[in-house]
């Protein structure tokens, strides 16, 4: 079946532009998350869904960065007045959460994210 | 606070040859699972192998196996017969269902590959 799915793959902005990038989990994958990963370091956790509610946003990591889901599927994270700090690939994850379908998460191909 | 560590940030092996890669964490929880993730040059972060902390038996997929020592809270990942394909970042990561369902990662080994 499909897997995760996110656009745009590469965006190029200028500073202080607002950017939105987007999220397709797998179908039926109740739980989402949003990663910030900068040039070859970790993965630096961000915000988790679990259906359209985000229980966790600790890891936003100023008030201009928000995100959204609705319809317990597709999620848009969104960047105000992006700065160059922003720069970095953003993966998006999904998970069945639990049961037969275990915990672990399955990742999209990420959104490389240029502020120039 | 629960905390995966990578003592190793890179490393390098011949193909076909055996390669190990240590992670370790720290938890208070009982119940919990273990994740390694490869995340090769195209950047798409795959699962590799998972562990439940409840079962004794080390998982095993393919090439790859693990030595999990609960006692002494060590998720180790073996490579056998290590191929250029292999070649990629690899993450540890941990995460204890119905607490918060957050994945914490290690800040991942970077293997290398040699022809």
């Amino acid at each position: 079946g499909a897997g995760v799915s996110q656009s745009p793959s590469n965006k190029v902005t200028e500073k202080g532009k607002d950017v939105e990038l987007r999220c397709d989990p797998i179908s039926g994958h109740t739980a989402l998350y949003w990663y910030r990963q900068s040039l070859g370091q970790g993965l630096e956790f961000l915000i988790y869904f679990q259906g359209n509610s985000a229980p966790d946003k600790s890891g936003l990591p100023s008030d201009r960065f928000s995100a959204e889901r609705t319809g317990g599927s597709v999620s848009t994270l969104t960047i105000q007045r992006t700065q160059q700090e922003d720069s970095a690939v953003y993966l998006c994850a999904s998970s069945p959460r639990g049961g037969r379908q275990g915990y672990e998460q399955y990742f999209g191909p990420g959104t490389r994210l240029t502020v120039t | 606070a629960q905390t995966v560590t990578q003592s190793q940030p890179e490393m390098s092996v011949q193909e076909a040859e055996t390669v190990t890669l240590s992670c370790t964490y720290d938890t208070s929880e009982s119940n919990y699972y273990l994740f390694w993730y490869k995340q090769p040059p195209s950047r798409q972060m795959i699962l590799v192998i998972r562990q439940e902390a409840y079962k004794q038996q080390n998982a095993t997929e393919n090439r790859f196996s693990v030595n999990f020592q609960k006692a002494a809270k060590s998720f180790s990942l073996k490579i056998s017969d290590s191929q250029l394909g292999d070649t990629a970042m690899y993450f540890c990561a941990f995460m204890t269902p119905n607490r918060d369902d957050k994945i914490i990662f290690g800040k991942g080994t970077r293997l290398h590959i040699l022809p």
